[in-house]
């Protein structure tokens, strides 16, 4: 089946820094959804991308759509303590029926 | 304003006991997913609803079913639960081709 392969897996860094973390896939999607999920809650949605080579922006975090389809990164520019959480990317299916996978997930912690 | 509604948040059942999570969204959206996640892995799709159209994964148990009455609510039934089913469930929906929006998850454990 289709799978979405992210990295890091982890990162530790300092307040301030800047983040960057991707999905990869052999396979195609039509649409790249962007988490953040702190323990015991839902994920909660940070960036949709819709189109190939599509860059969006929201705060200070910039994703874009690879222009393969089989890719897409996040980044976090000037990080903050509340940054700290699990990072995932989820990409729709080509198959037709809706259907969304989840990467493995980014666990970043910020030290102030 | 919660939008996707899951209840209860934390459920406790028996080893082998039926159970049953429900979802309620406001949203009005035609697709409505529940996804398994354990301990800081990915979720995971056991299965989704296109409007009334049921879309069950390959490897999702037996064990696993789910009804949904009407746009607004989505159910997960767990028939047997064993310790391995012990996770959060969460609920999602969307419009065709746009974005999932979340619930709060249901932790369940097994005891």
């Amino acid at each position: 089946g289709q799978q979405l392969n992210q990295s890091p897996q982890s990162m530790f860094i300092q307040e301030g820094e800047d983040v960057s973390m991707n999905c990869t896939s052999s396979s195609i999607f039509n649409t790249w959804l962007w988490y953040k999920q702190d323990p015991g809650e839902g994920p909660v949605l940070l960036i949709a991308l819709y189109k190939a080579g599509e860059l969006t922006s929201n705060g200070r975090l910039t994703a874009q759509f690879g222009i393969t389809r089989k890719d897409s990164f996040l980044n976090i520019s000037a990080s903050i303590p509340s940054d700290v959480g699990i990072y995932f990317c989820a990409g729709q299916t080509t198959s037709g029926t809706y259907k969304y996978i989840f990467g493995t997930g980014t666990r970043l912690k910020v030290l102030a | 304003d919660a939008m996707v509604i899951q209840n209860p948040r934390y459920q406790v059942t028996q080893f082998g006991k039926p159970v049953t999570l429900s979802c309620s969204q406001t949203l009005n959206h035609n697709v409505m997913y529940w996804y398994q996640q354990k301990s800081s892995q990915a979720p995971k799709l056991l299965f989704h609803y296109y409007d009334k159209d049921f879309n069950n994964e390959a490897d999702t148990p037996d064990n696993f079913q789910s009804r949904r009455p009407n746009t607004s609510f989505c159910f997960l039934d767990i028939r047997s639960p064993g310790l391995g089913d012990a996770a959060m469930y969460l609920c999602a929906t969307s419009r065709p081709n746009e974005k999932l929006f979340f619930g709060s998850g249901t932790q369940l454990s097994v005891l």
